[in-house]
């Protein structure tokens, strides 16, 4: 079956520690996205990747970091400098061009 | 600035009665619009599309109405399911690769 998983599903950390989420497809898609998602607001876009080694930053990178050293693979790390990390966090993919995003399960990651 | 709107957040209606979520866009270059649909906890899945040349595409019980001269669109379920109460959101994109998602309107459908 092809997916995207996202691990784990809930994530607690402490204040300070940075945090890796995972997020990996086998669904052959170029593109890879990260969003999060805070109650009474949509899906805000954080990263954004359309090829191996090269990402763009969305509309609230600060605090973020990703890397994408492989196509199947997207992980993003929360770091301390992000003020507020806690919120439900989304992983998607698509093929480049096409308008419609498969969308992980998601973690909930708090902080506290 | 909130380029994509659904300006109420909760609906209410009864099953088997029609649904009706509205969506509200400034960015007069969007070219494709989406609507996805949520459960709690789980990620959003794809529910239908329709390009900004229609204005209007049917795919079963949903149908999504485009009115590009009011930058208005609109989701129609029917007959509404209890099955159909999630969160909806709609969704923009202007260059094929982002979305700009509205802030979501949780559905609810009375038995």
């Amino acid at each position: 079956d092809g997916g995207i998983t996202q691990s784990p599903k809930y994530l607690f950390r402490k204040e300070g520690q940075n945090v890796t989420l995972s997020c990996e497809q086998n669904l052959n898609h170029d593109a890879m996205y990260w969003y999060r998602q805070d109650p009474g607001q949509g899906l805000r876009l954080i990263y954004y990747s359309q090829i191996v080694n090269d990402f763009q930053k969305g509309d609230i990178a600060e605090g973020y970091s990703v890397s994408r050293e492989k196509k199947e693979s997207f992980p993003l790390t929360v770091t301390s400098a992000q003020k507020n990390p806690t919120a439900f966090y989304l992983c998607a993919s698509s093929i480049t061009g096409n308008y419609e995003q498969c969308f992980g399960p998601g973690t909930r990651l708090t902080v506290t | 600035d909130q380029q994509v709107k659904q300006n109420s957040p909760s609906l209410s209606v009864q099953e088997g009665r029609i649904s009706i979520l509205n969506c509200d866009y400034t960015n007069s270059m969007f070219d494709y619009f989406l609507w996805y649909k949520k459960y709690p906890a789980e990620g959003p899945t794809f529910l239908i599309s329709i390009s900004s040349i229609k204005d209007k595409n049917e795919d079963g019980r949903f149908t999504v109405f485009l009115n590009k001269s009011a930058k208005h669109l609109s989701l129609h379920i029917v007959p509404s399911q209890p099955g159909d109460s999630a969160v909806y959101f709609c969704a923009a994109s202007d260059r094929g690769s982002r979305l700009t998602f509205g802030e979501g309107t949780q559905l609810t459908v009375n038995p």
